[in-house]
């Protein structure tokens, strides 16, 4: 049973647009979130995170935004660049912290130039 | 560089063998955490040790076992091999008290080990 869903395997985006990655969760205990970056060869890198007590956090051009009722958040990159061609891992954890992380299944972003 | 490094990055073995990968955490992290992540699935977390002491378990299997030693490496141990146990398998550590606080803390991942089975 996945609890955290990214049901988008790849996504093809033209450099300088708007990329969207979304993930949905069915754990309603689920109370923080984080997205990972992966590239071939290499281990996943934390990209950005939010905590359920807020709706949206910033950071550069990366927006997480979270919607609690809907059980669905989104990871917003402006401008998209072709460095951000990677896997994006969705990930979500009970209590606060990064214990026992639960992934999605990724979404593999190509950035077109 | 995480600072998170994992031996070996590559490893290949016989069904109904046994291995060991080892991980070393990031300088001063007490949590250490494996995941496995297969062909067509996602990371799928393991089991995560803190302080040496095993703090969370997921989807391990009773053929796979972990421990982490005073120095805070960690090592995975998977015996009676199957095709289906190739995988990449990741090491992460965190700065995790291992208790359920918000302390918004992230995993720093190693490069993971390559395992294949044949």
């Amino acid at each position: 049973d996945q609890q955290v869903k990214q049901n988008s395997p790849s996504l093809s985006v033209q450099e300088g647009r708007i990329s969207i990655l979304n993930c949905d969760y069915t754990n309603s205990m689920f109370d923080y979130f984080l997205w990972y970056k992966k590239y071939p060869a290499e281990g996943p890198t934390f990209l950005i995170s939010i905590s359920s007590i807020k709706d949206k956090n910033e950071d550069g051009r990366f927006t997480v935004f979270l919607n609690k009722s809907a059980k669905h958040l989104s990871l917003h990159i402006v401008p998209s660049q072709p460095g951000d061609s990677a896997v994006y891992f969705c990930a979500a954890s009970v209590g606060g912290g990064a214990d026992g992380l639960t992934f999605g299944k990724g979404t593999h972003l190509i950035i077109q130039p | 560089d995480s600072g998170v490094t994992q031996t070996p990055k590559h490893l290949i073995t016989a069904t109904g063998q046994r291995v060991t990968l080892r991980c070393s955490p990031r300088s001063g992290d007490l949590s250490v955490y494996w995941y496995q992540q297969s062909l067509d699935q996602g990371l799928q977390f393991l089991i995560q040790y803190y302080n040496g002491e095993e703090r969370a378990k997921g989807n391990i299997l009773e053929r796979f076992s972990a421990q982490q030693f005073p120095d805070l490496h960690s090592e995975l141990n998977l015996s009676s091999l199957e095709l289906g146990d190739s995988a990449l398998y990741f090491c992460a550590s965190s700065d995790g008290t291992g208790q359920m606080t918000n302390l918004n803390t992230e995993a720093f991942f190693g490069q993971g080990t390559r395992l294949t089975v044949v």
